[in-house]
């Protein structure tokens, strides 16, 4: 089953722009993920935020969590061509529990 | 990171068979589920593999269709039963220790049935 939205759907856009993705769920959560996936390939760990965070860093990186909202948002700066990639937020919810994931944003960056 | 590895890589398979999926998993890794990624959606849990017993399948899913096995901590295998076309998926192996939060993925296997 899927947790949630993530919206938009597909974005294109220029290199250098920044790109920003957002997710949003339903149940409870202890942290939220988001993973890319190149096509065709696995999925890499991108960054982690726990429930009791709102904000976190990882180079390009900055992901955002509202929990009264339910909602998530990743956003890339300075975007690169070597972005384009589907990326997919996941809930993780007790010990023990799998992520469930969001139905992903595909991101297409042109130089 | 645990290291997670699977084969076959991608298959082409008649419908009416079977394919069994293999997964490795470095010692880091105490929890192993396995995950379908249709064509162009997101992953969808299919199951928890449990060590020496039974897995633990999500709606929609069924052991009959999906036997799973665990014989140990490390390797876990799945098996896609009697395919039809519908079947043609990512398979995807994924693993995490209890306490830790982040799950790590194997490079999937691609499923084509004709």
């Amino acid at each position: 089953s899927q947790q949630g939205e993530e919206d938009p759907q597909a974005l294109s856009i220029q290199e250098g722009e920044n790109a920003t993705m957002n997710c949003s769920y339903k149940t409870s959560i202890n942290n939220l993920q988001w993973y890319r996936q190149n096509s065709g390939r696995g999925l890499v760990h991108l960054i982690l935020i726990r429930s009791n965070e709102r904000e976190k860093h990882s180079g390009r990186l900055r992901v955002t969590l509202d929990t009264s909202k339910k909602s998530s948002s990743l956003l890339i700066t300075a975007s690169r061509a070597a972005d384009t990639a589907s990326y997919f937020c996941a809930t993780g919810g007790q010990a023990g529990t799998a992520l469930i994931f969001g139905k992903g944003t595909t991101l297409s960056v042109s130089s | 990171s645990a290291v997670i590895s699977q084969k076959p890589s991608r298959d082409i398979c008649q419908r009416g068979t079977s394919l069994t999926i293999q997964c490795q998993v470095d010692s880091q890794v105490t929890m192993m589920f396995w995950y379908r990624q249709q064509p162009g959606q997101s992953l969808t849990l299919i199951a928890t593999a449990n060590q020496g017993s039974e897995a633990t399948y999500e709606s929609g899913f069924v052991i009959d269709k999906f036997p799973i096995s665990r014989p140990n901590l490390t390797f876990s295998t799945l098996t896609v039963s009697n395919m039809s076309p519908e079947d043609s998926s990512i398979y995807l192996c994924s693993g995490r220790s209890y306490y830790q939060e982040t799950q790590y993925f194997g490079p999937g296997t691609r499923l084509l049935v004709l």
